[in-house]
């Protein structure tokens, strides 16, 4: 089971682009990456997924290196409304017909300051 | 439109008294799980199902029940809840696939027993 850790939290200013890096050095080779955002009492909402080199669609970007142990999501220029938990998750669920189970970090509460 | 529904999303309950909280998806999904949320420890993974009458545990899984009857509810039965079951709960499903996909979540169940 990939265990992920992200920084607990971390504050930016509105127009700014923020990174959030999350580490996972037993990663599997068939495990994909993803990330979700959390509003308080709202259930998380997917941001991005990817599996290696960089993935982009239009909120954010994935940049993950070869050695794939790490992830970084970037968010370009946030807003007031980017304020939330960013969860890092690490799994598959397509592993030789087996069942994985996937497990949400503690998560990092960005702040968005004006 | 596609979504993932929570029944009750508000429950006061005293200790001892059985109780179920309903999960409904209508997009096909194969594979449902339910999370319990607390301050401080992110989401933790009680129970997951594959399909239909294939469940199995996940981080927290003591003390709580589920059933995979149909493909579109994942019911969690809590016997004879306790205090420390107090939680935001989230059902969540997604289809098996690769690469994964998004998990599409509900909106969430705040349950608290005295």
């Amino acid at each position: 089971l990939a265990k992920t850790t992200q920084p607990i939290s971390m504050d930016s200013y509105e127009g700014q682009e923020v990174n959030i890096t999350c580490s996972h050095n037993n990663i599997a080779t068939n495990d994909y990456i993803t990330w979700y955002q959390q509003f308080p009492s709202q259930g998380p909402r997917f941001i991005i997924q990817g599996y290696k080199t960089k993935v982009t669609n239009e909120v954010a970007s994935l940049f993950i290196p070869a050695d794939r142990k790490s992830s970084t999501l970037s968010l370009p220029r946030v807003s007031l409304s980017d304020t939330a938990v960013y969860y890092c998750l690490v799994g598959d669920f397509i592993s030789s017909g087996s069942a994985r189970q996937l497990t949400f970090g503690s998560g990092t509460q960005l702040t968005v300051l004006p | 439109e596609a979504q993932v529904t929570q029944n009750p999303r508000y429950l006061i309950t005293v200790t001892g008294k059985k109780l179920t909280v309903t999960c409904s998806q209508n997009m096909n999904h194969e594979y449902m799980s339910w999370y319990r949320q607390d301050p401080g420890l992110g989401l933790r993974q009680i129970y997951y199902s594959m399909n239909v009458e294939v469940t199995d545990k996940g981080d927290v899984p003591e003390g709580y029940k589920v059933s995979r009857k149909e493909k579109r509810n994942f019911p969690l039965i809590l016997e004879s809840p306790s205090p420390n079951q107090t939680s935001l709960y989230f059902c969540a499903s997604r289809k098996l696939a690769n690469p994964p996909g998004e998990q599409y979540f509900g909106p969430g169940t705040r349950l608290t027993v005295t």
